[in-house]
């Protein structure tokens, strides 16, 4: 079965300091797909950034940026120059081959002070 | 762009009533999802369509709920004799079909409380 992984429930970072998100996965299938989403407390799931597990660089939109390493089964986020705006609960999410469902993480809370 | 919308936000029913969710996709998005999330945890997948076809239903998606897509547009989703287990936000979300991968933009949900 897959699993995603995110063992910081909770994360403080200072306004316009980098802070990165940990999100391990596990899954056998060669073809999977990562994905980060941001939830306010508004509760919409907005995009962020996708990584394809065949893609040969990590992906950036952005301030944001995903850390793939594929042999340690870890895809992080980074976000750079963080915001006030950026607190909000941020999930990891795997869809595996040709399934069209996502799994989630449960998910880290971030603060930005300012 | 129109995103995603659900309809309604927020609603309260007492055990034992049919409550019906209502999502609009994106308008060129062919697929279409129905996820639950309960406090704290992130969402979990409940079914989805392609067109008006429902290809994959999860294990929680239990004989009290059904959901349609009639006309490969906008989707129901409802939950029959409600039980205090089912208050949670539910989540639509919608995408296009690509070749490998297609990401799903979400709506911003329809919380439910029943009482």
């Amino acid at each position: 079965a897959q699993k995603i992984t995110q063992t910081q429930p909770g994360m403080f970072v200072q306004e316009k300091e980098a802070v990165t998100l940990d999100c391990t996965y596990d899954t056998s299938d060669p073809s999977y797909g990562l994905f980060w989403y941001k939830q306010p407390s508004s509760g919409e799931m907005i995009f962020l950034i996708y990584q394809g597990s065949y893609d040969q660089q990590n992906a950036t939109e952005g301030r944001y940026s995903l850390n793939f390493q594929k042999a340690r089964k870890s895809a992080n986020l980074v976000i750079s120059a963080s915001q006030l705006g950026d607190s909000a609960m941020y999930f990891c999410a795997m869809m595996k081959g040709s399934a069209r469902q996502l799994t989630f993480g449960s998910g880290t809370q971030l603060t930005v002070l300012p | 762009d129109t995103g995603v919308s659900q309809d309604p936000r927020h609603k309260i029913t007492k055990r034992g009533q049919n409550v019906t969710f209502r999502c609009d996709p994106i308008s060129e998005h062919n697929r279409l999802y129905w996820y639950r999330q309960t406090l704290g945890q992130g969402p979990e997948f409940l079914t989805y369509f392609q067109n008006e076809a429902q290809l994959e239903k999860s294990r929680l998606l239990s004989d009290r709920f059904s959901a349609e897509r009639p006309k490969g547009s906008f989707s129901t989703l409802e939950i029959q004799r409600t039980e205090q287990g089912d208050s949670a936000m539910y989540l639509c979300a919608s995408s296009k079909a690509g070749i490998f991968t297609d990401t799903q933009y979400f709506g911003p949900g329809t919380r439910l409380t029943v009482l």
